[in-house]
C-alpha cells in the first residue's frame, strides 16, 4: 500500500501564478478530501469527493481555488492566480466510503506552498 | 453543532514518564471521536477511534483514550512516554450530519530525555 501521494512536497512561486496540486488517492478508496492546514486556522476542509463526484465544497475559500477529481485515482486542487495568503501546507486523505464510522482517513504527507 | 476542545496547546515530560493530553466535546448524541497525530512535515495518522463499542479505547504505539459521557472527555494517555512521541497529536470529532471531521487546535507534545 503506497498511500495517499501528493505531490509536489514543497512549491514556491510569485503572486499572481497559477498553482496545481496533485494527488493519488489509495487505490480502491473512492472518497477524497483537500484540507489546508495553516497556524492561524488550522485544518480546514476545503472540498470532497465521493465517487469522483465533489459532494461539498463549501470549504474553498474564493472562486480562484478549483478542485477536480476526473477519476477515481486523480485529483486536483488549482489556485489562480495565487496570493501570499494562500501560504499553507495542503493535505490530501482519501478513505473507503463516506461514513467515518467504519473507514479512517488516510492522509498524504502534503504539499507547503509558499507565494511570495 | 460538534465540537471538540484541546485544552492544551503544548505538553511537555521526560521520557518514561506518563502522557496525558486532554481533549472535552461538544455533541448532541453519540459521537465518534478520533485522536491523530502529526509528526514534523508529515500527513496525520488514526491513532485511535471511539464509536460506542468501548469507552476505553487502545491505539498504535501504546495510547489510548476513555470515552466520559458524564465529564465530555476524551483524554489521551499513554503510561511511558518515548522520545518518538514527540508531535502534534489531534482530537477530532465526526459530525453525524455530515460525517465531516471537526479538528482540534493540536496539541504539541515534547518529550525530553
Amino acid at each position: 500500500d503506497a498511500g495517499v501521494i501528493q505531490s509536489p512536497r514543497h512549491e514556491v512561486t510569485e503572486m499572481g501564478q497559477e498553482v496545481t496540486l496533485r494527488c493519488k488517492p489509495i487505490s480502491g478508496h473512492n472518497s477524497l478530501f483537500w484540507y489546508r492546514q495553516t497556524m492561524m486556522r488550522g485544518l480546514e476542509l476545503l472540498i470532497y469527493f465521493n465517487n469522483n463526484v465533489p459532494i461539498d465544497d463549501s470549504g474553498m475559500p474564493e472562486d480562484r481555488f478549483s478542485a477536480k477529481m476526473p477519476n477515481a485515482s486523480f485529483s486536483t486542487l488549482k489556485i489562480q492566480p495565487s496570493e501570499p495568503r494562500d501560504s499553507a501546507v495542503y493535505f490530501c486523505a482519501s478513505r473507503f466510503g463516506l461514513s467515518s464510522y467504519n473507514s479512517p482517513l488516510h492522509f498524504g504527507n502534503g504539499t507547503r506552498l509558499t507565494v511570495t | 453543532a460538534q465540537s471538540v476542545t484541546q485544552l492544551d496547546s503544548h505538553v511537555s515530560v521526560s521520557e518514561g514518564t506518563p502522557v496525558l493530553l486532554r481533549c472535552n466535546y461538544s455533541s448532541s448524541y453519540s459521537p465518534s471521536l478520533f485522536w491523530y497525530v502529526q509528526h514534523p512535515n508529515k500527513g496525520l495518522q488514526l491513532l485511535l477511534k471511539y464509536t460506542s463499542a468501548a469507552t476505553l479505547v487502545k491505539g498504535i504505539n501504546g495510547f489510548e483514550a476513555e470515552f466520559k459521557k458524564s465529564e465530555t472527555s476524551f483524554h489521551l494517555t499513554k503510561p511511558s512516554a518515548h522520545m518518538s512521541d514527540a508531535a502534534e497529536y489531534f482530537c477530532v470529532v465526526s459530525d453525524g450530519n455530515t460525517d465531516k471531521l471537526i479538528f482540534g487546535t493540536g496539541t504539541r507534545l515534547q518529550v525530553f530525555p
